[in-house]
This record gives structure tokens, sequence and C-alpha cells, in this order.
């Protein structure tokens, strides 16, 4: 069936780190591909997304491109800063009748200075 | 604009009892989610509902839960018999019909005694 499996957490990065989370996926069909973002104490918010293979979604510092090849979507920063620490959720959502979402387990990142 | 609301935010109960969860979309979105979040896991998808169309129960765990809503617009979660298994955190979202990009609430914590 269709899944998203993400890096296990949490990762701990000092302040100007650079970041990787990895990010693969299984899906039949052409699927669109995002990455979600849950600040402490708040709820879930889109950080970026790609629609199609090769596309780029940035946001924020944040990027990750859509390789179909390799059924990834890897989660990069070149700079992560304290206020980055939450938790990245990569998610995959097909059209199916419905824009049905699947998600991954989630990625906690901290970031010290 | 308003967000996607949920209520109660928080919610204390005793196993065996009947319990409701609210959400309020945001004005226009046709699509709405629910999902569950235990701790330290991802999001589990429950349900789907799109405009008037059938909604997609399959990530239902239980036939003891259910879910309804009125007039393409607030949606009830209903958890008859709880379990203490149901402990966690109940996420609502929304979406237009033609964007994959889901806006959630701040999600209702249940716990079961």
């Amino acid at each position: 069936g269709d899944s998203v499996t993400q890096m296990e957490g949490p990762v701990t990065l000092s302040e100007e780190a650079f970041l990787t989370i990895n990010c693969t996926y299984t899906a039949t069909g052409y699927p669109s591909l995002f990455w979600y973002v849950q600040y402490p104490g708040e709820g879930l918010q889109l950080l970026l997304k790609a629609t199609k293979a090769d596309d780029k979604g940035s946001n924020k510092g944040f990027e990750a491109t859509y390789r179909k090849e390799t059924t990834s979507f890897h989660l990069e920063k070149g700079s992560v800063q304290v206020s980055d620490s939450a938790v990245y959720f990569c998610a995959l959502s097909l059209n199916t009748g419905g824009f049905k979402t699947i998600f991954g387990a989630g990625t906690r990142l901290f970031v010290k200075a | 604009g308003a967000g996607v609301s949920q209520s109660p935010s928080n919610k204390v109960t005793e196993k065996g009892k009947d319990v409701e969860l609210r959400c309020d979309p945001i004005s226009g979105h046709t699509a709405l989610y629910w999902y569950r979040q235990s701790l330290g896991q991802g999001l589990e998808f429950l349900i789907y509902f799109q405009g008037n169309s059938a909604p997609d129960k399959s990530g239902l765990p239980s036939d003891r839960f259910s879910a309804e809503r009125t007039g393409g617009s607030v949606s009830t979660l209903t958890i008859q018999r709880t379990q203490q298994e149901d402990s966690a955190v109940y996420l609502c979202a929304s979406s237009l019909r033609t964007s994959h990009e889901q806006y959630f609430g701040p999600g209702t914590r249940l716990t079961v005694t």
C-alpha cells in the first residue's frame, strides 16, 4: 500500500549546521509530496510542497526536491536556527477521488544555540 | 481570516463513556479530514469528507468511531464506549477541493482514564 518513511529522530544540531531529513515514499500513481511542520505548542502547518517529478519546493530556507527515480523527498536547510526546532512530517497525497493524505511518523529536530 | 477551530481543546473522560469532538473548518473549504496523533506517533488518517460525496471512512479503527458533517461545514467525531487506547490528540484539517494543501486545527487532546 501507499506509505511514507522518514528518518527517526530526534535529530540534534548546533545552530548554523546543515540539516537533512530523509523521506522516501511508496505510492501507486503520481502523488503530490509535502513537508509539514509542528512547532512546540502549535498546530501542523504546511512548510513546502511539490506536485510533480523534479519540482523543488522551498520556504523559509528549507528545500526539498521531488525525485521520482529514487521515490524521495528529502528536506534540507543550509543553516538551521534555534527557532527551527520542531517536528517535521513528510506526507504524500493522491487524487483517488479525494485527496487522501498519508503522513510519515515525524522527525523531531532540536537546534542548540 | 479565521482558521480551523476545534473544541474542546482538552477532554478527560472515563472509560466506557461516549465523547463528541467538534471541528469548524475554514469557510469555503469543502474537504474536511480527521486524524489521530498518538504520543510520539505520526498522524493516523481516520475519515475524509468532500462536499456531498460519501465520506471515506477507511481509516476508522473500529465501529465505536463515527463522524458526520452537517450542512457541508461543521463536523463531529464521536467515539462510543471509550477505551484507554483512544487517548490521543485528534486533529481536524480542511482544504479547498482543488488544492491538496490542508489547514490544521489545534487539536483536541483526549484522555481516557
